[in-house]
């Protein structure tokens, strides 16, 4: 199975703040990798797919980036509507598998 | 507008059985690879399974494999739990593959419902 690691678990971050996620995959799976937004009580929504690729309905300020094995999340300023957990995907190959999550909250 | 909704959840002791559907609109869903992804209170994310648009292909979470069945039927996906175990305890969201799953890689997962509980407890 690919194994995915998150760092950091969580941050601490202002409104305003660049903030800078990253993702790392046990081995090679090109650009498959997606992330998801999670807020509290709610169900996930997908944010970027296939490492870059930003899902409608999200801002620009959200960038995706990475191949391979290592892979980031950026968000460049962050809004109060940011404040969630991110999670990775790898949709490389089966089982599919999720990171642990970043949670990102209010300093 | 693509809507899940998921039902089923409840509480049920270990052992038993339990049957979640998830019932689709605003998309053709026999187009589309689908999944169950659940999340245990206060954890991440973990897939479970999933099946391929037209059925014929179907892969299982080792945790689950031989206990759990995905099907699917008209505009509905299911997810038959069998032999449930504490550990099982969970939100499970059915969620829409952005392409058919059947064959990898696979999509993301571009739609979710809001999920359904299930506590198995004694």
């Amino acid at each position: 199975d690919i194994q995915m690691t998150q760092s950091p678990s969580s941050l601490s971050a202002s409104v305003g703040d660049r903030v800078t996620m990253t993702c790392r995959a046990s081995q090679n799976i090109k650009d498959y990798l997606n992330w998801y937004q999670q807020k509290p009580g709610k169900a996930p929504k997908l944010l970027i797919f296939a490492a870059s690729d930003l899902q409608g309905g999200f801002p620009s300020r959200f960038s995706g980036s990475g191949s391979g094995t290592d892979f980031t999340l950026t968000i460049s300023s962050l809004q109060p509507e940011d404040y969630a957990t991110y999670y990775c995907q790898q949709s490389y190959n089966v089982p599919v598998t999720f990171g642990p999550g970043t949670k990102v909250d209010i300093k | 507008q693509v809507h899940l909704v998921e039902s089923g959840g409840g509480v049920v002791q270990p052992g038993r059985s339990l049957r979640l559907s998830c019932t689709a609109s605003g998309f053709t869903f026999s187009n589309y690879g689908m999944h169950w992804v659940r999340q245990a209170p206060g954890k991440g994310l973990e897939w479970v399974t999933l099946i391929s648009h037209d059925g014929s292909n179907t892969v299982y979470a080792e945790s689950v494999r031989g206990r759990f069945t995905i099907s699917r039927d008209q505009n509905t996906l299911f997810l038959q739990m069998n032999s449930l175990r504490p550990e099982d305890t969970a939100l499970y969201y059915c969620a829409k593959d952005r392409g058919i799953s059947g064959s990898y890689p696979l999509g993301p997962f571009n739609y979710w419902g809001q999920g359904t509980l299930v506590t198995v407890s004694s």
